[in-house]
């Protein structure tokens, strides 16, 4: 089956404790990027890497990592930096272009305390 | 000013009724335009893509206005699987991102 796979769905952490989230697609896109959502609120872009060996930063890339050393994979790192890291990440993939969709990973729910 | 903005409802219909939603955008050059839908905890999933000339896809219509710089998506004769957020991307090409909109909740009521 072609997808997103995110891993993993839940994930606890420490104050202080770099985390690593994992992101992976089967589709060939070209594109993946990372966003972060809070309750009640939509969606902010983290990261994103339109060709391996690239990326930019989005609006709140403070406190983040990420490489693309593959084209099947981003994965994000949320660093002890970022000083409010509860959240839901999403991380989603689309072919080059601005013509086409997103698709998205199921997501990963992050809860430092 | 926001590039995608919504109404964040929410929208409490009965079923088998008729609902719109509007999305505004505020980037002339945005190229490409999408509707979304959210349910609770889950991830976003496309619902259509929004054409120039409009599109219909069974219940749901989307339409794009250039001038007025909006979409809009019409569900017909709403079911209660309807309920979700749904949400509003745009594309403006600079760097391949989507901008967001906060999204639209929907319940609808039996």
């Amino acid at each position: 089956d072609g997808g997103i796979t995110q891993s993993p769905k839940y994930l606890f952490r420490k104050e202080g404790q770099n985390v690593t989230l994992s992101c992976e697609q089967n589709l060939n896109h070209d594109a993946m990027y990372w966003y972060r959502q809070d309750p009640g609120q939509g969606l902010r872009l983290i990261y994103y890497s339109q060709i391996v060996n690239d990326f930019q930063k989005g609006d709140i890339a403070e406190g983040y990592s990420v490489s693309r050393e593959k084209k099947e994979s981003f994965p994000l790192t949320v660093t002890s930096a970022q000083k409010n890291p509860t959240a839901f990440y999403l991380c989603a993939s689309s072919t080059s272009g601005f013509a086409y969709e997103q698709y998205f990973g199921p997501g990963t729910r992050l809860t430092v305390t | 000013r926001k590039e995608v903005e919504q109404d964040p409802g929410p929208f409490n219909v009965p079923e088998g009724a008729t609902v719109a939603f509007n999305c505004t955008y505020s980037n002339s050059a945005s190229q490409s335009f999408f509707w979304y839908r959210q349910d609770c905890r889950k991830e976003p999933k496309l619902l259509m893509s929004v054409y120039s000339s409009g599109n219909e896809d069974g219940r749901f219509t989307a339409q794009l206005n250039r001038a007025s710089q909006y979409i809009s998506l019409l569900i017909r004769d709403s079911k209660l699987s309807d309920s979700a957020t749904y949400l509003c991307v745009v594309n403006i090409n600079t760097g391949n991102q989507f901008y967001f909109g906060t999204g639209t909740s929907l319940t609808v009521i039996p």
